[in-house]
């Protein structure tokens, strides 16, 4: 298995809402990375974690809240979002932190009403 | 700051030419860079590593590392429609804080005219 999936594909919710983003891959690898990607911009780093344990957090507000179960399973927690945080949420995983080659999650679309 | 820069485009090519993208980086430390490309809605995939000045070959794309110019391209041989998507560039942060993260510049938007 070579690929990072993540789901749902698109999650619509509202200011108030509760909501959970999850990756996973079944690659061995030991780094995980959220970025979020607004339209016609690069990724933006989000947070990164390296053997299961948060090591990089790039100010992110307390609204996203990260989580990593186990080394091939990674979740993003969603609470009181607001608009602006509407986004294409990618995850992305790499054999260890300090080597460059990142591989792709498809995505998940984001909607904040 | 650190920075990677390419020009945003368009880049227009005709099918069968050869597409030419460009970046430059702000760190003369920076070891590893990357390409990818991103189509329209959905999520970048890697295609290129570079490691080593000179140039590097896989099918009918090449990239091509100048470390004392900070400058890497693609080359995109025999282009096709299916190319046309946006090229992110991507340096790895080599030191300091963030470290072993990829530095994204803006991205090139290649179409290619049948």
């Amino acid at each position: 298995d070579t690929e990072v999936t993540q789901t749902p594909k698109h999650l619509v919710m509202g200011m108030t809402n509760k909501k959970s983003l999850k990756c996973e891959q079944h690659m061995g690898h030991r780094a995980m990375y959220w970025y979020k990607q607004k339209a016609k911009k690069p990724p933006e780093l989000m947070f990164v974690y390296s053997y299961e344990k948060l090591s990089i957090n790039e100010s992110v507000p307390s609204r996203f809240s990260p989580e990593c179960p186990n080394s091939s399973l990674l979740n993003l927690h969603l609470h009181a979002l607001q608009p602006e945080d509407s986004a294409l949420y990618l995850c992305a995983s790499a054999q260890w932190s300090g080597i460059g080659e990142q591989f792709f999650g498809p995505g998940t679309r984001l909607t904040v009403l | 700051q650190k920075e990677v820069e390419q020009n945003s485009g368009p880049l227009s090519v005709p099918e069968g030419a050869i597409a030419s993208l460009n970046c430059t980086y702000s760190d003369r430390v920076s070891q590893s860079f990357f390409w990818y490309r991103q189509y329209s809605g959905k999520s970048p995939e890697l295609i290129m590593s570079i490691y080593s000045n000179g140039d590097k070959e896989d099918g009918r794309f090449t990239a091509q590392l100048n470390k004392a110019s900070q400058y890497v391209s693609l080359l995109i041989r025999d282009s096709q429609p299916s190319d046309s998507a946006t090229y992110l560039c991507a340096v790895k942060n080599d030191y300091g804080g963030s470290q072993g993260n990829l530095i994204f510049g803006k991205g090139t938007k290649l179409s290619v005219k049948p």
